[in-house]
C-alpha cells in the first residue's frame, strides 16, 4: 500500500518568505509527527497530532512554526517569515494507533528546505 | 547534554566483518528502545526494535543494558549494503515522540 508522502519533495526560500510543506499519512493511521532534520544530525520532534487534534507541540522552534490537521488527516506544517536556520529537512511520521509507545512509526521521504 | 548520544563514526568496516556500537540515553523513563536506519537523502526506516532480554534479527543482535542506559547494535558479516547511518532512538512511556541520537555512520568496503 501507499506509504506516507510528503510535498514538495524540495524548497528554496528566500529569507523572509512564507512556506507551507504537506503531509499525507498512511491511510487510517491514527497519529501524525512532524520532526525537523539538520545536516548531519539526527532527526528533532517538532510535533505531534492524535486525530485532528495537536497533542504535543513543545518541539517547536518559535511561533514562527504553524502546524495543523483540520479534518485528522493531511498535515500541513508552515514556517512564517523563514530564516537560514530554518534549512533542514522536515520529515513527517505516522503511526496507527493512538497511544501505544510501540507503534511503528512510517516516514515520508521528506521536504528539504533551503533559505537562501 | 544531548538526550541520545552516538559516535558519530564513520566506522570503516570490511566486507565480511563484524560492526558493533552503542548509544547512552539519559532519561531512565524510557520506556522503548529503537534502531532505525537511513541511507543518504532517504528517510529513516525502523531496521528493529530493542528487547530487555536482546534480540536478533538476522546478522543484526540488539542489546538494551537498562543500569547503563546503553543499546548496542552488532551487525556480523557486514555486506556492502549495510553502509548507511544507524541511528538510536527511545521512546518516553507519556507521548509517542522519538528521540533521536545523531548516527552513526557506518562504510562496508570491499
Amino acid at each position: 500500500g501507499a506509504g506516507v508522502s510528503q510535498s514538495p519533495r524540495y524548497k528554496v526560500a528566500k529569507r523572509g518568505q512564507d512556506v507551507a510543506l504537506r503531509c499525507d499519512p498512511i491511510s487510517g493511521h491514527v497519529s501524525l509527527f512532524w520532526y525537523q532534520q539538520a545536516l548531519g544530525q539526527g532527526p528533532e520532534f517538532l510535533t505531534y497530532f492524535q486525530n485532528e487534534a495537536q497533542l504535543d507541540k513543545s518541539g517547536l522552534p518559535s511561533d514562527r512554526f504553524f502546524a495543523e490537521r483540520p479534518e485528522g488527516s493531511v498535515s500541513t506544517l508552515k514556517i512564517q517569515r523563514t530564516q537560514q536556520e530554518d534549512s533542514a529537512v522536515y520529515l513527517c511520521a505516522s503511526s496507527s494507533g493512538a497511544s501505544l509507545s510501540t507503534d511503528t512509526q512510517y516516514f515520508g521521504p521528506g521536504t528539504r528546505l533551503t533559505v537562501l | 547534554r544531548k538526550e541520545v548520544e552516538q559516535d558519530p563514526g564513520p566506522f570503516n568496516v570490511p566486507e565480511g566483518a563484524t560492526v558493533a556500537f552503542n548509544c547512552t540515553y539519559s532519561n531512565s523513563a524510557s520506556q522503548s528502545f529503537f534502531w532505525y536506519r537511513q541511507d543518504c537523502r532517504k528517510e529513516p526506516k525502523l531496521l528493529m526494535s530493542v528487547y530487555s532480554s536482546g534480540n536478533e534479527d538476522g546478522r543484526f543482535t540488539a542489546q538494551l543494558n537498562r543500569a547503563s542506559q546503553y543499546i548496542s547494535l552488532l551487525i556480523r558479516d557486514s555486506k556492502l549494503s549495510d553502509s548507511a547511518t544507524y541511528l538510536c532512538v527511545v521512546n518516553k512511556a507519556a507521548g509517542n515522540k522519538l528521540t533521536f541520537g545523531g548516527g552513526t555512520r557506518v562504510l562496508v568496503k570491499p
